[in-house]
């Protein structure tokens, strides 16, 4: 079945520096991929996405880099701000053709603390 | 446009009651998913509504959960006879595809169900 496996948190870094939240999937088709944030006391919103090989999704200063050879989506910020502090979560839904379209599965959630 | 709001925010019951949880997605979004979030866990996919026709269920959705959509709007998530493995947040999202069959729609979600059973 899918699945989405996000490096092990927490990750705590000092404003200003750089980010990398590695993330991988395995999943039939093809899948369009999404990262999600969580801050404190917030409910889940989209952060970006890429929808196809090669894509780059991007927002707020994240990127992440859609790679079908790796089968990776890795969220990476080049200088991180004390605001970024929240939960990441990677996902993927299946792609067209299939009946669970839209259908998230979620990989486990990595904590971002930056620290001033 | 007020955002996908459920209701209560937090539940706490004791183990064998029945809990309903209600959930009003934006309106004019077609599609709508539940969600359960245990601590420390990403989101877990529990059933998918596309207007008022309940199209998926997940395996973790056992006999004692059901979900409706009555008129294609709000919907509701009844567990019966809780235990208390069923503690966690529950999520609700909804999505409005800009093609059918799209797995692509941004889903916007509101701001789960603390559910604890004692």
């Amino acid at each position: 079945g899918n699945s989405v496996t996000q490096m092990e948190g927490p990750v705590t870094l000092s404003e200003e520096a750089f980010l990398t939240i590695n993330c991988t999937y395995t999943a039939t088709g093809y899948p369009s991929l999404f990262w999600y944030v969580q801050y404190p006391g917030e409910g889940l919103q989209l952060l970006l996405k890429a929808t196809k090989a090669d894509d780059k999704g991007s927002n707020k200063g994240f990127e992440a880099t859609y790679r079908k050879e790796t089968t990776s989506f890795h969220l990476e910020k080049g200088s991180v701000q004390v605001s970024d502090s929240a939960v990441y979560f990677c996902a993927l839904s299946r792609g067209a053709g299939g009946t669970s379209y839209g259908k998230l599965t979620f990989g486990q959630g990595t904590i971002l603390t930056v620290h001033p | 446009d007020t955002g996908v709001s459920q209701n209560p925010r937090h539940k706490i019951t004791k183990r064998g009651q029945n809990v309903t949880f209600r959930c009003d997605p934006i309106s004019e979004h077609n599609r709508l998913y539940w969600y359960r979030q245990t601590l420390g866990q990403g989101p877990e996919f529990l059933t998918y509504f596309q207007n008022e026709a309940q199209l998926e269920k997940s395996r973790l959705l056992s006999d004692r959960f059901s979900a409706e959509r009555p008129k294609g709007s709000f919907s509701t998530l009844e567990i019966q006879r809780t235990e208390q493995g069923d503690s966690a947040m529950y999520l609700c999202a909804s999505s409005l595809p800009r093609l059918a069959g799209s797995s692509t729609d941004t889903q916007y979600f509101g701001p789960g169900t603390r559910l604890t059973v004692l």
